[in-house]
């Protein structure tokens, strides 16, 4: 989980709230992003940045939006468009390039609960 | 379109056995493939990569894992397991193929590891 934060870990909204996901890096990385993790499902891609400025929609990022204003930082918005949003997100970074395939760091997760 | 299955959802091993957790793979191009680890309530570690050249890795923790291009398999391993190795396990890969150098993975829905003392 070394060198990204997400905050807070745990997470309670009430139904048609949107609510801000934090992740915060400090690896230089200039890649960001954001999985929905769901029981039997594995990990699901919502948006993810290569760049600053610059972000593309992943699998599943209906009900969701970001922004990516600074490098460190790739904050998530969890909309009240989106219609199951309990779930476990996990944020990630990466190197970025072309001819090495760099793995991704995991930041350790926040736990979202909607009633 | 890039795929990853993990065929079993849950693995048991004895501690001191040796455990084998498997996983295939679709790309159109050349897979670079990775596996990850998470413990409960914990964000995925990274354990091992294949980008190419000898088909068996060794990863973190004793991990290994054999790349088989014929069966476009990926399987993870380890010789003698511990009880500490009890997880989950996620295989992911990406396509070297992709035109616009996308670093996207796409990962396996997971399978659970459980090391019996």
């Amino acid at each position: 989980d070394g060198g990204i934060t997400q905050s807070p870990k745990y997470l309670f909204r009430k139904e048609g709230q949107n609510v801000t996901l934090s992740c915060e890096q400090n690896l230089n990385h200039d890649a960001m992003y954001w999985y929905r993790q769901d029981p039997g499902q594995g990990l699901r891609l919502i948006y993810y940045s290569q760049i600053v400025n610059d972000f593309q929609k992943g699998d599943i990022a209906e009900g969701y939006s970001v922004s990516r204003e600074k490098k460190e930082s790739f904050p998530l918005t969890v909309t009240s468009a989106q219609k199951n949003p309990t779930a476990f997100y996990l944020c990630a970074s990466s190197m970025q390039g072309t001819v090495e395939a760099y793995e991704q760091y995991f930041g350790p997760g926040t736990r979202l609960t909607v009633t | 379109a890039q795929s990853v299955a993990q065929p079993e959802d849950q693995v048991n091993v004895a501690e001191g056995n040796p455990l084998t957790v498997k996983c295939t793979y679709s790309v159109s191009g050349n897979p670079y493939l990775f596996w990850y680890v998470q413990y409960p309530n914990r964000g995925l570690q990274f354990l091992l990569k294949y980008i190419t050249g000898d088909n068996l890795v060794k990863g973190s923790y004793g991990f290994e894992a054999e790349f088989n291009k014929s069966q476009t398999s990926f399987h993870l391993k380890k010789p003698s397991a511990l009880v500490s190795d009890s997880a989950l396990y996620f295989c992911a890969v990406r396509d070297s193929g992709d035109l616009f150098g996308n670093e996207k993975l796409t990962f396996g829905t997971g399978t659970r590891l459980t090391i019996i003392p």
